[in-house]
């Protein structure tokens, strides 16, 4: 099955500044990349996701990158706020129609 | 579009007896959804991938007569938790996706369900 590795586990910036969180997967035959957001008491949204056949993704200050050689894909937050703060999942999709989560980023942004 | 509603958001039950937990997808068809469970502080764990009109596929490790998940029509998915005892207290999350959507997707979470059983 897909192992999935997100580091790293906290993360504490000032706001303003950048954010990136790796996430490292198993199965070559991944082709589906998501980024989930969770604030506290509620369920995972989607942020951000990329296919297998394209290397980045930008949507205003979020962007995915994914280096399918090397089997790992990154997040990026450029100009963090405050409600920026949550916890984020990586969650590949590989061959069996399921998303498997990362043990997630817990994401503070400090004002 | 592409709402998920879970119900009830939260549930307090005693030791022994059942909860049905129900999860809808308002807005589209869902032939697929899968349930999670996720405690404090940690990941999203997949318990069962439930279809429409057919038996859930369960994960490793879930029992599925403690769990019971019914997928009966294409906006609703429910699991029940039988029997229920202290260690089945947990945050429990449903996803659908799109029935129009190609084989890996995005999933649309509904807000989860605190169950504490006392």
């Amino acid at each position: 099955g897909e192992n999935v590795e997100q580091h790293p586990s906290t993360l504490s910036v000032q706001e303003g500044d950048s954010a990136v969180i790796k996430c490292t997967y198993s199965d070559s035959a991944s082709n589906y990349f998501p980024w989930y957001k969770q604030e506290l008491g509620k369920g995972p949204q989607l942020i951000i996701d990329i296919r297998s056949n394209v290397g980045e993704k930008k949507d205003q200050r979020i962007a995915v990158t994914l280096n399918k050689t090397a089997k790992h894909f990154s997040l990026h937050i450029t100009e963090t706020q405050p409600e920026d703060s949550a916890v984020y999942f990586c969650a590949p999709g590989g061959g069996y129609n399921k998303l498997i989560f990362g043990a997630g980023t817990r994401l503070a942004v400090h004002p | 579009g592409a709402v998920v509603s879970q119900h009830p958001s939260r549930v307090i039950c005693k030791s022994g007896t059942s909860v049905k937990i129900e999860c809808r997808s308002l807005d589209f068809q869902a032939t697929t959804m899968f349930w999670y469970r996720q405690f404090p502080k940690q990941s999203l764990m997949l318990m069962a991938t439930s279809n429409e009109g057919s038996k859930a596929t369960y994960e490793q490790g879930v029992e599925k007569d403690k769990f019971l998940i019914n997928h009966a029509s294409l906006t609703l998915s429910t699991l029940t938790v039988t029997s229920a005892h202290p260690e089945d207290s947990s945050f429990y999350i449903c996803s659908a996706k799109r029935s129009d959507s190609s084989y890996n997707s995005p999933l649309h979470f509904g807000n989860g369900t605190r169950l504490t059983v006392t």
